[in-house]
């Protein structure tokens, strides 16, 4: 089984500023992937980034970007020049075969 | 853009009655996963279909629950004998490959 925790319930940023989200998970799988999703209040999930465990390469969209440090196990988000629209619960989740596993979730303002 | 939709986006059902939802995934997708959501939690994964066939069900799904998927379209999830504990949002993803699952709205039940 796999465990993905989230040990931030809730984050407060700036607008135009820059906030990190962390997460850790747990795996015994060689090869893997891992995703943050982003859920606004009311509506659905979406994927924000997704990172392939056998690039070291540490993936980027736009403003979102991650520090994946394999042997940690550690998965973190940064999203930089916040926006009032980034305002949403964020999910860091793996992937074991064809299941995701999701983390408990951090909730993220951003303030005017 | 033709995403996942689920109908219904809300269903309130007193205790003890059955009820069904309906997922219709992104036309060319082969798979198919319900999860169920509770309140300030991560989703859980409850079952996974590959086209018709139902290849596994979360130790989550009691045998109150069913799902079905007839045709490779779209999926039922069936509730029977309804409890308060099964209130939740129960969410559907489909994909083509298992890395990228997109989301569907949701249902959410509230049992009275």
């Amino acid at each position: 089984a796999q465990t993905v925790t989230q040990s931030q319930p809730e984050m407060s940023v700036q607008e135009a500023e820059t906030v990190t989200l962390s997460c850790t998970y747990d795996t015994s799988e060689s090869n893997y992937y891992l995703f943050w999703y982003k859920q606004p209040p009311s509506r659905q999930m979406i994927l924000v980034i997704r990172q392939e465990a056998y690039k070291q390469q540490n993936a980027t969209e736009n403003r979102f970007s991650v520090n994946f440090q394999k042997a940690a196990k550690s998965f973190s988000l940064k999203i930089s020049d916040s926006q009032l629209g980034d305002t949403a619960m964020y999910f860091c989740a793996s992937l074991n075969d064809y299941k995701l596993s999701f983390g408990a979730g951090t909730t993220v303002t951003v303030r005017a | 853009d033709t995403g996942v939709s689920q109908d219904p986006r809300h269903k309130i059902t007193k205790r003890g009655q059955n009820v069904t939802f309906r997922c219709d995934p992104i036309s060319e997708h082969n798979r198919l996963y319900w999860y169920r959501q509770t309140l300030g939690q991560g989703p859980e994964f409850l079952t996974y279909f590959q086209n018709e066939a139902q290849l596994e069900k979360s130790r989550l799904l009691s045998d109150r629950f069913s799902a079905e998927r007839p045709k490779g379209s779209f999926s039922t999830l069936e509730i029977q004998r309804t409890e308060q504990g099964d209130s939740a949002m129960y969410l559907c993803a489909s994909s083509l490959n298992a890395y990228e699952q997109y989301f569907g709205p949701g249902t959410r039940l509230t049992v009275t």
